[in-house]
């Protein structure tokens, strides 16, 4: 089964960082692009990273610069290092595959994290 | 960056058919995709492409495209299509920069 399974979310302080963590399992995970996307409560989907299966990051202007995304084939693992967190940076993230052209076939369950005092 | 405008919510009686569309720049390069999300549940890839449903995807979701709109068409529309529906395509820009559209709430009446 195609899966994948968010972990590392949590309650940080503003400026605090955070690392997520991404596991994918039944699929062979190097020859995927893989994104992030959050959701805050009550709010629309946001994209906020994206790395190919060179390796080569992306990001939105909105995170550019304090959050970087990492990938280790060898582990099968997609990473989400948050930076300097801000309280609008509060969402539930889910990592997601891209089977091209930015289709998100596959979905986690998301993981909650929170940035507050 | 691109940007794709949705409806913020549509309703359709229970039977009837709707249509949920997505506006951009970027859908005059790229096919939209569709994703419908429940309450606490992860989004779920339902149309992508031309017109491509993933499989498990009842066929009374369909899309379409013309221009810089795409459109998500549930004909026969159930009870338990009542979900938030958002589109997504490569941004203008290329590369894996994505855009979302800001979603569109249907309800079933």
């Amino acid at each position: 089964e195609v899966q994948l399974v968010e972990s590392g979310g949590g309650l940080v302080q503003p400026g605090g960082s955070l690392r997520l963590s991404c596991a994918a399992s039944g699929f062979t995970f190097s020859s995927y692009d893989m994104h992030w996307v959050r959701q805050a409560t009550g709010k629309g989907l946001e994209w906020v990273s994206a790395i190919g299966t060179a390796g080569d990051p992306y990001y939105p202007g909105s995170v550019k610069g304090r959050f970087t995304i990492s990938r280790e084939n060898a582990k099968n693992s997609l990473y989400l290092q948050m930076n300097s967190l801000r309280a609008g940076d509060t969402a539930v993230y889910y990592c997601a595959r891209d089977v091209g052209l930015s289709i998100l076939d596959v979905w986690g369950k998301g993981t909650t994290v929170t940035v507050s005092s | 960056s691109s940007e794709l405008t949705q409806d913020p919510a549509v309703s359709v009686a229970l039977g009837q058919t709707v249509r949920i569309t997505c506006q951009g720049d970027s859908l005059r390069s790229y096919y939209a995709s569709w994703y419908q999300q429940k309450p606490g549940q992860a989004p779920v890839l339902v149309i992508y492409g031309k017109n491509n449903r993933p499989s498990g995807i009842p066929d009374r979701f369909s899309g379409s495209s013309s221009g810089n709109t795409a459109s998500l068409t549930i004909t026969g529309a159930q009870a338990e299509d009542e979900a938030d529906y958002y589109c997504n395509s490569r941004d203008s820009s290329g590369n894996l920069y994505v855009v979302f559209g800001g979603g569109t709430k249907l309800t079933v009446l």
